[in-house]
């Protein structure tokens, strides 16, 4: 059973316009979530995080929704570069988890200029 | 800046070999992990360490153990390499704390014929 989903294997948006990518999850214990960054032989690498205190994080051009009653969180992205283009994975946490993060199945991002 | 270096980039291996994938990392952090990414299934915990010598199970241990005699090193072991377990795998590394993000390397694509 997949406890964090993302939908939306791929995504396709201009350069200059928002770039949404949306992530759902089952597992009412999850209370920190993270949004990591994937280039192709690469790592994932850290992109922004959200509590379950909160309901929106900025940095940049980055912003992180999380709605607790929908169990549903979303990254927003803009402007869109086309840098941004990457596979983004979206993970939670149970705070007393011990840091086991669990992931989303990954959505590609691809800006076209 | 954060390093986390795995010792191969890609690795073909036999059926019924037995498989260590290693794992460095520079910044003396304390917990170590072992993740799979697969298509449509995004990256699931394999194994972690948050101390010399500790290990604790993920999500999906069977077929692998694991090995952690110095802090700076966190191996994976394949006892018995079958063809299920072609996968990339991601090993990451970070301070305790639910809120401190992974640190990944650039992942070794294992392909076991």
């Amino acid at each position: 059973d997949q406890q964090v989903k993302q939908n939306s294997p791929s995504l396709s948006v201009q350069e200059g316009r928002i770039s949404i990518l949306n992530c759902d999850y089952t597992n009412s214990m999850f209370d920190y979530f993270l949004w990591y960054k994937k280039y192709p032989a690469e790592g994932p690498t850290f992109l922004i995080s959200i509590s379950s205190i909160k309901d929106k994080n900025e940095d940049g051009r980055f912003t992180v929704f999380l709605n607790k009653s929908a169990k549903h969180l979303s990254l927003h992205i803009v402007p869109s570069q086309p840098g941004d283009s990457a596979v983004y994975f979206c993970a939670a946490s149970a705070s007393q988890g011990a840091q086991k993060l669990v992931f989303g199945q990954g959505t590609r991002l691809t800006i076209n200029p | 800046d954060v390093k986390v270096t795995q010792s191969s980039r890609y690795l073909v291996k036999r059926t019924g070999e037995k498989v260590f994938l290693e794992c460095v990392q520079d910044m003396d952090h304390e917990n170590m992990f072992w993740y799979r990414q697969d298509p449509g299934l995004g990256l699931r915990l394999i194994y972690f360490s948050y101390d010399v010598k500790m290990k604790e199970k993920g999500d999906i241990p069977e077929g692998y153990s694991v090995s952690r005699e110095k802090k700076e090193r966190f191996s994976l072991i394949l006892e018995s390499a079958s063809t299920n377990q072609t996968s990339m795998y991601l090993c990451a590394s970070t301070f305790p704390g639910y809120n401190s993000p992974l640190h990944f390397g650039n992942g070794t694509r294992l392909t076991v014929t």
